[in-house]
Protein backbone atom coordinates (compact mmCIF):
# COMPACT_ATOMS: atom_id res chain seq x y z
CA UNK A 1 0.00 0.00 0.00
CA UNK A 2 0.95 3.64 -0.96
CA UNK A 3 2.21 5.47 2.56
CA UNK A 4 4.26 8.29 3.47
CA UNK A 5 6.38 8.23 6.33
CA UNK A 6 7.89 11.27 8.23
CA UNK A 7 10.13 10.11 11.14
CA UNK A 8 10.67 13.11 13.16
CA UNK A 9 7.37 14.10 14.74
CA UNK A 10 9.17 18.03 16.27
CA UNK A 11 12.41 19.16 15.03
CA UNK A 12 14.34 22.25 16.83
CA UNK A 13 17.00 24.53 15.19
CA UNK A 14 18.97 27.54 15.95
CA UNK A 15 17.78 30.24 13.52
CA UNK A 16 20.39 30.42 10.85
CA UNK A 17 21.18 26.87 11.32
CA UNK A 18 20.45 24.24 8.63
CA UNK A 19 17.69 22.17 8.15
CA UNK A 20 16.39 18.83 6.89
CA UNK A 21 13.66 17.16 7.61
CA UNK A 22 12.94 13.40 6.39
CA UNK A 23 10.29 11.53 4.17
CA UNK A 24 10.10 8.30 2.91
CA UNK A 25 7.86 7.08 0.53
CA UNK A 26 6.21 3.45 -0.44
CA UNK A 27 5.12 4.41 -4.07
CA UNK A 28 4.75 1.05 -6.99
CA UNK A 29 5.59 3.47 -9.92
CA UNK A 30 7.54 6.81 -10.20
CA UNK A 31 5.93 9.22 -7.59
CA UNK A 32 4.42 12.39 -7.85
CA UNK A 33 5.89 13.75 -4.43
CA UNK A 34 5.15 17.17 -2.85
CA UNK A 35 6.22 19.24 0.28
CA UNK A 36 3.30 21.51 1.91
CA UNK A 37 3.78 24.17 5.09
CA UNK A 38 1.28 25.26 7.85
CA UNK A 39 1.85 27.91 9.49
CA UNK A 40 -0.89 28.21 12.98
CA UNK A 41 -4.37 28.21 12.64
CA UNK A 42 -4.11 28.04 8.71
CA UNK A 43 -4.53 26.13 5.32
CA UNK A 44 -1.96 24.53 3.48
CA UNK A 45 0.67 25.80 1.02
CA UNK A 46 3.03 24.22 -1.19
CA UNK A 47 6.65 24.44 -1.00
CA UNK A 48 7.26 22.55 -3.91
CA UNK A 49 7.16 19.26 -5.96
CA UNK A 50 9.10 16.69 -8.10
CA UNK A 51 7.00 15.03 -10.96
CA UNK A 52 10.24 14.10 -12.92
CA UNK A 53 13.43 14.87 -14.53
CA UNK A 54 16.04 16.84 -12.01
CA UNK A 55 15.76 15.23 -8.87
CA UNK A 56 16.94 17.82 -7.05
CA UNK A 57 13.82 20.39 -7.00
CA UNK A 58 13.79 24.09 -5.83
CA UNK A 59 10.87 25.55 -3.92
CA UNK A 60 9.57 28.67 -2.69
CA UNK A 61 10.78 30.27 0.57
CA UNK A 62 14.61 29.17 -0.37
CA UNK A 63 13.84 25.51 -0.06
CA UNK A 64 14.97 22.60 -1.83
CA UNK A 65 14.01 18.73 -2.10
CA UNK A 66 16.42 15.68 -3.05
CA UNK A 67 14.56 12.87 -5.00
CA UNK A 68 16.43 9.25 -4.13
CA UNK A 69 14.77 6.56 -5.92
CA UNK A 70 17.45 4.09 -4.52
CA UNK A 71 16.44 5.09 -0.87
CA UNK A 72 12.73 6.21 -1.31
CA UNK A 73 13.15 9.43 0.21
CA UNK A 74 12.13 12.87 -1.00
CA UNK A 75 14.20 15.67 2.55
CA UNK A 76 13.44 18.63 2.32
CA UNK A 77 16.42 21.00 3.31
CA UNK A 78 16.95 24.57 3.92
CA UNK A 79 20.87 26.22 4.15
CA UNK A 80 19.71 28.90 6.83
CA UNK A 81 16.47 28.68 8.64
CA UNK A 82 14.43 32.02 9.38
CA UNK A 83 12.44 32.00 12.67
CA UNK A 84 9.31 33.01 10.24
CA UNK A 85 9.86 29.33 8.75
CA UNK A 86 8.19 27.90 12.26
CA UNK A 87 5.42 25.99 11.09
CA UNK A 88 4.74 22.50 10.46
CA UNK A 89 5.61 20.53 7.66
CA UNK A 90 3.83 17.86 5.46
CA UNK A 91 5.60 15.37 2.62
CA UNK A 92 2.60 13.57 0.23
CA UNK A 93 2.61 11.24 -2.65
CA UNK A 94 0.40 11.62 -4.90
CA UNK A 95 -2.79 8.82 -5.83
CA UNK A 96 -3.40 9.09 -9.39
CA UNK A 97 -2.86 12.42 -11.52
CA UNK A 98 -6.01 13.99 -9.94
CA UNK A 99 -4.32 15.39 -6.72
CA UNK A 100 -5.52 12.81 -4.39
CA UNK A 101 -2.73 12.99 -2.03
CA UNK A 102 -1.48 10.44 0.51
CA UNK A 103 0.03 12.80 3.34
CA UNK A 104 2.68 12.03 6.28
CA UNK A 105 1.90 12.40 9.85
CA UNK A 106 3.56 16.21 9.68
CA UNK A 107 7.03 17.70 11.43
CA UNK A 108 6.53 20.62 13.17
CA UNK A 109 9.62 22.53 13.37
CA UNK A 110 10.56 25.43 16.01
CA UNK A 111 13.49 27.70 15.81
CA UNK A 112 15.46 28.80 18.45
CA UNK A 113 16.52 32.51 18.34
CA UNK B 1 -4.48 34.66 -7.24
CA UNK B 2 -6.02 31.05 -7.00
CA UNK B 3 -8.54 30.88 -4.30
CA UNK B 4 -10.18 27.92 -2.39
CA UNK B 5 -12.31 29.36 0.39
CA UNK B 6 -14.12 27.29 3.06
CA UNK B 7 -17.21 29.07 4.61
CA UNK B 8 -16.42 29.23 8.18
CA UNK B 9 -13.06 29.37 10.19
CA UNK B 10 -14.40 28.12 13.27
CA UNK B 11 -17.72 26.15 14.07
CA UNK B 12 -19.15 24.65 17.86
CA UNK B 13 -21.90 22.46 16.95
CA UNK B 14 -23.93 19.70 19.52
CA UNK B 15 -23.82 16.38 19.34
CA UNK B 16 -26.60 14.89 16.97
CA UNK B 17 -26.61 18.01 15.06
CA UNK B 18 -26.54 17.70 11.14
CA UNK B 19 -23.61 19.85 10.22
CA UNK B 20 -22.82 21.59 6.75
CA UNK B 21 -19.38 22.28 5.54
CA UNK B 22 -19.53 24.32 2.42
CA UNK B 23 -16.09 25.21 0.00
CA UNK B 24 -15.87 26.89 -2.90
CA UNK B 25 -13.26 27.37 -5.33
CA UNK B 26 -13.05 30.28 -8.27
CA UNK B 27 -10.29 28.33 -10.74
CA UNK B 28 -12.45 25.87 -12.18
CA UNK B 29 -10.99 23.16 -11.20
CA UNK B 30 -12.76 19.63 -11.46
CA UNK B 31 -11.13 17.80 -8.57
CA UNK B 32 -12.28 18.82 -5.22
CA UNK B 33 -11.55 17.07 -2.11
CA UNK B 34 -11.99 16.80 1.78
CA UNK B 35 -9.42 16.05 4.49
CA UNK B 36 -9.48 15.84 7.83
CA UNK B 37 -6.53 16.81 10.00
CA UNK B 38 -5.53 15.16 13.51
CA UNK B 39 -2.98 15.99 15.63
CA UNK B 40 -0.30 13.46 15.21
CA UNK B 41 -2.44 12.08 12.37
CA UNK B 42 -1.50 14.00 9.31
CA UNK B 43 -4.48 14.33 6.87
CA UNK B 44 -6.19 12.04 5.92
CA UNK B 45 -9.09 12.05 3.36
CA UNK B 46 -12.59 11.61 3.59
CA UNK B 47 -14.37 12.00 0.07
CA UNK B 48 -13.36 13.64 -3.55
CA UNK B 49 -15.19 14.22 -6.97
CA UNK B 50 -13.56 14.36 -9.88
CA UNK B 51 -17.00 15.79 -11.57
CA UNK B 52 -20.36 17.31 -10.61
CA UNK B 53 -22.74 15.16 -9.18
CA UNK B 54 -19.39 12.50 -9.04
CA UNK B 55 -18.12 11.70 -5.46
CA UNK B 56 -15.46 8.94 -4.42
CA UNK B 57 -14.63 7.57 -0.97
CA UNK B 58 -11.47 8.04 0.90
CA UNK B 59 -9.86 6.70 3.59
CA UNK B 60 -12.04 7.16 6.34
CA UNK B 61 -15.89 8.31 4.79
CA UNK B 62 -17.68 6.77 7.77
CA UNK B 63 -20.06 9.52 9.77
CA UNK B 64 -20.22 11.51 6.65
CA UNK B 65 -21.70 12.23 3.32
CA UNK B 66 -20.48 14.79 0.53
CA UNK B 67 -22.92 16.79 -2.27
CA UNK B 68 -21.04 18.51 -5.20
CA UNK B 69 -24.34 20.19 -7.48
CA UNK B 70 -22.24 22.43 -9.06
CA UNK B 71 -18.47 22.32 -9.99
CA UNK B 72 -16.61 24.93 -8.17
CA UNK B 73 -18.77 23.81 -4.77
CA UNK B 74 -17.97 21.04 -2.48
CA UNK B 75 -19.93 20.26 0.47
CA UNK B 76 -19.24 18.31 3.58
CA UNK B 77 -21.82 16.64 5.83
CA UNK B 78 -22.38 15.38 8.75
CA UNK B 79 -25.73 13.59 9.19
CA UNK B 80 -25.89 13.34 13.24
CA UNK B 81 -22.40 14.74 14.72
CA UNK B 82 -20.25 13.00 17.24
CA UNK B 83 -17.72 14.29 19.54
CA UNK B 84 -15.06 12.22 18.10
CA UNK B 85 -15.55 14.72 14.74
CA UNK B 86 -14.23 17.55 16.26
CA UNK B 87 -11.29 18.28 14.03
CA UNK B 88 -9.65 20.46 11.44
CA UNK B 89 -11.31 19.95 8.27
CA UNK B 90 -9.48 21.06 5.14
CA UNK B 91 -10.82 21.92 1.14
CA UNK B 92 -8.62 21.38 -1.28
CA UNK B 93 -8.81 21.34 -5.38
CA UNK B 94 -7.02 20.44 -8.03
CA UNK B 95 -7.23 20.53 -12.24
CA UNK B 96 -7.26 17.24 -13.84
CA UNK B 97 -3.90 15.98 -15.05
CA UNK B 98 -2.23 18.22 -12.95
CA UNK B 99 -1.42 16.69 -9.22
CA UNK B 100 -0.76 19.94 -7.30
CA UNK B 101 -3.71 20.24 -4.80
CA UNK B 102 -4.72 24.21 -3.64
CA UNK B 103 -6.01 24.35 0.10
CA UNK B 104 -8.78 26.34 1.93
CA UNK B 105 -7.50 27.67 5.21
CA UNK B 106 -9.92 25.25 7.22
CA UNK B 107 -12.60 25.00 9.64
CA UNK B 108 -12.28 24.32 12.80
CA UNK B 109 -15.10 22.27 13.84
CA UNK B 110 -15.77 21.77 18.06
CA UNK B 111 -18.65 19.38 18.67
CA UNK B 112 -20.19 19.64 21.74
Amino acid sequence: AQSVTQPDIHITVSEGASLELRCNYSYGATPYLFWYVQSPGQGLQLLLKYFSGDTLVQGIKGFEAEFKRSQSSFNLRKPSVHWSDAAEYFCAVARGSQGNLIFGKGTKLSVKP
Amino acid sequence: DVKVTQSSRYLVKRTGEKVFLECVQDMDHENMFWYRQDPGLGLRLIYFSYDVKMKEKGDIPEGYSVSREKKERFSLILESASTNQTSMYLCASSKTGNTEAFFGQGTRLTVV
